[in-house]
């Protein structure tokens, strides 16, 4: 299994809501990532899970709450959203922490807030 | 300061033209690595090639080469005879030994190939 998967495709979502998007591996890579990506942007780092620790949080608001139960799953869970958050989220993973990994990304969630 | 330059924000080529994407990146870490995605309509973005800083022989990959020049900091990728396929947002990406698995992502070129 070389693939990240990634669910719901879609998500429409108002402003009190509470949702969670779910990421995927079977790969045994170690590291795993959220990316926001606004269209016609590139990804932007939002999380960084290291061997089931989070390494980097780029300031990231609150309202967005990553968690990995364990070395395969990945979890985004939402909360109040604003409008302009409304954005593909990718998860990606990688075989270890180095640089010279390559990011394998899922499918994405496209995100809509109303 | 942007660390990866992709300078071309949209392209369009007819059918089986040959097409160049151009990524310039600055570095001042001596060991780095450089990445090339598709990202296609559906929104995946697929690995094409990882080059480190310490190999700079060309590629080729099928319809698919890159050009690796340390003197320019440049790490071009070049679509031989396009197809309608090749139709993407491509991304050139840089990682850093100092900072790790943090990637730095140009701002993408659209490719859009016409048949």
């Amino acid at each position: 299994d070389t693939e990240v998967t990634q669910t719901p495709k879609h998500l429409v979502m108002g402003m009190t809501n509470k949702k969670s998007l779910k990421c995927e591996q079977h790969m045994g890579h170690r590291a795993m990532y959220w990316y926001k990506q606004k269209a016609k942007k590139p990804p932007e780092l939002m999380f960084v899970y290291s061997y089931e620790k989070l390494s980097i949080n780029e300031s990231v608001p609150s309202r967005f709450s990553p968690e990995c139960p364990n070395s395969s799953l990945l979890n985004l869970h939402l909360h109040a959203l604003q409008p302009e958050d409304s954005a593909l989220y990718l998860c990606a993973s990688s075989p270890g922490t180095s640089s010279y990994n390559e990011q394998f990304f899922g499918p994405g969630t496209r995100l809509t807030v109303l | 300061a942007q660390k990866v330059t992709q300078a071309q924000t949209e392209i369009s080529v007819v059918e089986k033209e040959d097409v160049t994407l151009d990524c310039v990146y600055e570095t001042r870490d001596t060991t780095y690595y450089l990445f090339w995605y598709k990202q296609p309509p559906s929104g995946e973005l697929v690995f094409l090639i990882r080059r480190n800083s310490f190999d700079e022989q060309n590629e080729i990959s099928g319809r698919y080469s890159w050009n690796f020049q340390k003197s320019t900091s440049s790490f071009n990728f070049t679509i031989t005879a396009s197809q309608v396929v090749d139709s993407a947002v491509y991304f050139c990406a840089l990682s850093e030994m100092n900072t790790g698995n943090q990637f730095y992502f140009g701002t993408g070129t659209s490719l859009t190939v016409i048949p």
